[in-house]
């Protein structure tokens, strides 16, 4: 499968820490994303960076992406209780002509006020 | 305002019934998809469509089946055969082809139940 790994699977902190995701990909790619998803809701796009790109910065969150190491971390600064949610890299395989997307299995970030 | 329709939100069906989900989106965009997501998981998908009229099967699509005879709507049946339907179901879309940056906008989500 070409499905993404992150970690930690789950990440629990207080109000204004920071908060620390690793996404982990099998394939080349193009573009590679972070989306958040409150509980039993639908998943937001937050961020996009593209492979020729190391860092990226929105507000309170900075992504980076490793295409040597196949990796990209999404930090988000000053966590407040509402980033509390589920959030997901995604990628489009580079190879795929049908333009394939995989996603990575998540980390549901908790913070406590 | 664009964006992508689900419905129904919560939908109850008994063991042995075909349950059809609606999608529609009027973002103009070319490709949709279906994914599932069971609980604490991640998201797998079930089929996916890059233009009218064709799609592909994604990683988990026995017991599911898809038409996408319109631009903009994109249904799905889960049919009797799928064995553990009960799930939360995630319909998507994006723009397609050299345009595809890979960024996908979500509905709100169906959760199917099977009694």
């Amino acid at each position: 499968s070409q499905q993404g790994e992150e970690d930690p699977q789950a990440l629990s902190i207080q109000e204004g820490e920071n908060a620390t995701m690793n996404c982990s990909y099998k394939t080349s790619i193009n573009n590679l994303q972070w989306y958040r998803q409150n509980s039993g809701r639908g998943l937001v796009h937050l961020i996009l960076i593209r492979s020729n790109e190391r860092e990226k910065h929105s507000g309170r969150l900075r992504v980076t992406l490793d295409t040597s190491k196949k990796s990209s971390s999404l930090l988000i600064t000053a966590s407040r209780a509402a980033d509390t949610a589920s959030y997901f890299c995604e990628y489009l395989d580079r190879g795929s002509t049908l333009g394939r997307l995989y996603f990575g299995r998540g980390t549901q970030l908790t913070v406590w006020p | 305002d664009g964006g992508i329709t689900q419905s129904p939100k919560y939908l109850f069906r008994k063991e042995g019934q075909n349950v059809t989900l609606s999608c529609e989106q009027n973002l103009n965009h070319d490709a949709m998809y279906w994914y599932r997501q069971d609980p604490g998981q991640g998201l797998r998908l079930i089929y996916y469509s890059q233009i009218v009229n064709d799609f592909q099967k994604g990683d988990i699509a026995e017991g599911y089946s898809v038409s996408r005879e319109k631009k903009e709507s994109f249904p799905l049946t889960v049919t009797s055969a799928q064995k553990n339907p009960t799930a939360f179901y995630l319909c998507a879309s994006s723009t397609a082809g050299g345009m595809n940056t890979g960024e996908l906008f979500f509905g709100e989500g169906s959760r199917l139940t099977v009694l």
